[in-house]
């Protein structure tokens, strides 16, 4: 059973780096055609895509996100990760991991920006 | 970046048949834009319905069917039921794998 778990600060503060781990079990980061993807939801809006990582293939990220954005993988802790700099209070939101090749998702973590 | 474009909202009666479609604004739908289907209900993370055009998972109600309709993707419910409301996204793929999501479709059943 694929499971993904995020897991990270709920609060940073303005002009900070937001930093978040998907932990994933029942599949291996690093086998498998699969898109490791972040995903964010604003409050009482739609879902925004903001990038994968794909283990031979690399990384893509949403243009509008693309310069603050880094998806890495820890194959070792079987773990991807996304780091966000230079926050605002428009980075508020919830963020969720998600496996491709059958869309599993994470419950997703509630982000603040806000000093 | 291509636009994905869905009904705001749609309502249907309880045991009735509803049609939700997801558009694309680089031309017609196919099965190699991958479309997926998810159902969110307030305060829950998202669940995948549907999958690549049609497959669904073990939890999927056996209700819900995705195909290809008139261009585009299209997410059928067929016997509404109370549990259904929720708001339903889709999400299509592009070169690159870079997927973009529709603006997700509201749907009441009433």
């Amino acid at each position: 059973q694929v499971h993904l778990q995020e897991s990270g600060p709920g609060l940073v503060k303005p002009s900070q780096t937001l930093s978040l781990t998907c932990t994933v079990s029942g599949s291996s980061i690093s086998s498998g055609n699969y898109y490791w993807t972040w995903v964010r939801q604003h409050p009482g809006k739609g879902l925004e895509y903001i990038g994968y990582i794909h283990y031979s293939e690399g990384t893509y990220y949403n243009p509008s996100l693309e310069s603050r954005v880094t998806i890495s993988i820890d194959t070792s802790k079987n773990q991807f990760s996304l780091i966000l700099s230079s926050v605002t209070a428009a980075d508020t939101a919830v963020y969720y991991c998600v496996r491709s090749h059958g869309g599993y998702w994470g419950q997703g973590t509630l982000v603040t920006v806000s000093s | 970046q291509a636009v994905v474009t869905q009904e705001p909202s749609l309502t249907v009666s309880p045991g009735g048949t509803v049609t939700l479609t997801c558009d694309s604004s680089t031309g017609p739908v196919t099965s190699g834009h991958w479309p997926y289907w998810f159902q969110q209900k307030p305060g829950q993370a998202p669940k995948t319905l549907i999958y690549d055009t049609r497959n669904k998972h073990s939890w999927t109600p056996a209700r819900f069917s995705g195909s290809l309709l008139g261009g585009k993707a299209a997410l059928t419910l067929s016997g509404a039921q109370p549990d259904d409301e929720a708001d339903y996204y889709c999400s299509l793929s592009y070169t690159g794998n870079r997927g973009v999501f529709g603006g997700g479709t509201r749907l009441t059943v009433l």
